[in-house]
Formats: structure tokens, sequence, C-alpha cells
């Protein structure tokens, strides 16, 4: 079967930094996204990742490594509004969309 | 400014009552997909139209339709909604289903049953 893994839940301090993990097992890869939701709110789209590396964006940068079917979300100076849900999503051989249940990251003053 | 947009943000409706919920965008996007999420889990798919081509998720239930009849709009009916089907309803669209596409979301219905 097709499976995303992320934690739960993480806790952080404003202002500092915070990595959060995505391992995902899928048929096929054609990419990966990560999405923020604020409670009650809708998904956004933060970034995308096909190729192994970094890629930042301002405050956010994320990381792929396709051999260890692994990326991570990496958020710098965290602010209190970055207080959401974090959501991995892969697109599998298919293009279908398989979506983790998201890490609900928490941010503490 | 809203790109995609569903109505209404809250809806309450009655157990067996038939429910219609309501998507529209401005993006042009050929996609447009229905999730159904439910608190702390991921959104679940439960049908998407590429243009007007319908595809329903193999363990979507019957009581579940959609209807898209141009591109602007998308409709989710829920025949005879049960106490299980309450939850957030996400409409989202993207340009194509390939790589690198992403999915734009509406703010969500957000369905309670009585």
């Amino acid at each position: 079967g097709q499976n995303i893994d992320q934690p739960t839940e993480m806790t952080a301090t404003e202002g500092a930094i915070v990595q959060i993990n995505c391992t995902y097992q899928t048929s096929g890869f054609n990419g990966l996204f990560w999405y923020q939701q604020h409670a009650g709110e809708a998904p956004t789209f933060l970034s995308y990742n096909v190729l192994d590396g970094l890629e930042e964006k301002g405050r956010f940068s994320s990381f792929l490594s396709r051999s260890k079917g692994y990326s991570y979300l990496l958020l710098k100076e965290l602010q209190m509004k970055d207080s959401a849900s974090y959501l991995c999503a892969v697109l599998d051989s298919n293009y279908q969309l398989i979506w983790g249940a998201g890490t609900k990251l928490i941010i503490k003053p | 400014d809203a790109m995609v947009i569903q109505n209404p943000r809250y809806q309450v409706t009655q157990f067996g009552k038939p429910v219609t919920l309501s998507c529209s965008q401005t993006l042009n996007h050929n996609v447009m997909y229905w999730y159904q999420q439910k608190s702390s889990q991921a959104p679940k798919l439960l049908f998407h139209y590429y243009d007007k081509d319908f595809n329903n998720e193999a363990d979507t239930p019957d009581n579940f339709q959609s209807r898209r009849p141009n591109t602007s709009f998308c409709f989710l009916d829920i025949r005879s909604p049960g106490l299980g089907d309450a939850a957030m309803y996400l409409c989202a669209t993207s340009r194509g289903t390939g790589d690198n596409q992403p999915q734009h979301f509406g703010d969500g219905t957000r369905l309670s049953i009585l």
C-alpha cells in the first residue's frame, strides 16, 4: 500500500528553527508537495520538490531525498502565525496525490 | 481576490436530508477536485474532473455524487447524509494533473449533521 508518515505534533519556540520530517512509500514518484493548513481553513501550497536537494523560499525550505523516500520542511525565525498543520503529499506514478495526515506545529512565546 | 470559492462556509442539514455544496473558480483550471477531511486526518479524495471527464475514487460511497456543468462550477451532492458524513469538504483546482501542478483550495464547507 501507499503510505506517508509525519509526526503528529511538534512544539517549538518563537524565533527558533523547526524541521518537520516526512517519509513516504508510494508506487512511483512524480514530486512532493508541502501545504500549510491553519485550523478550520483550507490547505495553502508552500513548496514542490521533484529533484534531490534543498529548495529555499524565504523563511521556509524544503528538502528531498528520493533514494531515502524522505523530505523535510524547515521553518526558520518562527512566528506565532506559523502555528498550523503542515501536510506532506506525494504525486505517485498515476499522478494521484497521496496525502499525509499532517503535523500540527505549536509555537510557544 | 478569492480564486476558488466555496459556498456556504458552514452547512447544517438533517440526517437523511439531501444537501448540495458548491464550488466555483476564476482560475480557468482544467481540473477540479472534491475532498473530505475529518479532524486531524489527511484530506480524502472523493472525485475529480479533468474538464468534463469524471473520475470517481473506488472507495467513494454511492451516497456522494458530483456535477460539473461548466469549467467554473462544480457541485457535490450528498443524497442521504449520515452522521459519519460530518466533515470539512474541500474543493480544489489545478491547471493539470502532471508534476508541479499544485492544487489551489477553497476555504471549505464545514458540514454538520443533526
